[in-house]
């Protein structure tokens, strides 16, 4: 059964960096199949796609947070990383990880429970 | 326009039929999926593909396009069915995903 586990600190300080890694068990990420994605909630609002990435390193960004986001693949160890720099409050959300069904219909087919991160001094 | 427009709020007697619409150019020629949240939980989807149920989802949940507008209907809404539903799709690149602002569901 497809697992998915987001980690990270809860708090992040204004302007450093947040990290946060999805480990996936039940499916290797390794699949040809699938992306592996990350979005993110803050509190009263809608959904917000961030990033993609694809087993390979090929990674796709949502164009307005580009510039600050990396993301990343470990085929060794199963799971993906999300990196957000100089973050401030309006990054405060949760974020969930979750895996691309890319055959024979693209959508979000599995998701994690989801990580609250809260940017505050 | 490349974003995705879905009515914020719609309530639906217990039993009764409810369309959750999800307006957007890209939606002519791309397909939508449909994710319900409900605090404390994992989203999950229910449509995708335009009307393509994963497994486990019940038959009373079914989806439709017309144009630039994708649809979710909910037949014979259950109170189980309440919560935040959400359409998704990819841009004409297939490079960008976006999602809907979100309807509120309620069940009366």
């Amino acid at each position: 059964q497809l697992q998915l586990q987001e980690s990270g600190p809860g708090l992040v300080k204004p302007s450093e960096t947040l990290s946060l890694t999805c480990v996936v068990s039940g499916a290797s990420i390794s699949s040809t199949s699938h992306y592996w994605g990350w979005i993110r909630q803050p509190p009263g609002k809608g959904l917000e796609w961030l990033a993609n990435v694809y087993h390979n390193g090929r990674t796709y960004y949502n164009p307005s947070l580009r510039s600050r986001l990396t993301l990343s693949a470990d085929t060794s160890t199963n799971h993906f990383s999300l990196s957000l720099s100089s973050v401030t409050a309006a990054d405060t959300a949760v974020y969930h990880c979750a895996r691309v069904s890319l055959v024979p219909h693209v959508y979000f087919d599995q998701w994690g429970q989801g990580t609250l991160v809260t940017v505050s001094s | 326009s490349s974003e995705l427009t879905q009515d914020p709020a719609v309530s639906v007697a217990l039993g009764q039929t409810v369309k959750i619409t999800c307006q957007g150019d890209i939606l002519a020629t791309s397909y939508a999926s449909w994710y319900h949240l409900k605090p404390g939980q994992a989203p999950k989807v229910v449509i995708y593909g335009i009307n393509n149920r994963p497994s486990g989802i019940p038959d009373r949940f079914s989806g439709s396009r017309s144009g630039g507008t994708a649809s979710l209907t909910i037949t014979a809404a259950q109170a189980e069915d309440e919560g935040d539903y959400y359409c998704n799709s990819r841009d004409s690149t297939g490079e960008r995903w976006m999602f809907g602002g979100g309807t509120k569901l309620t069940v009366l």
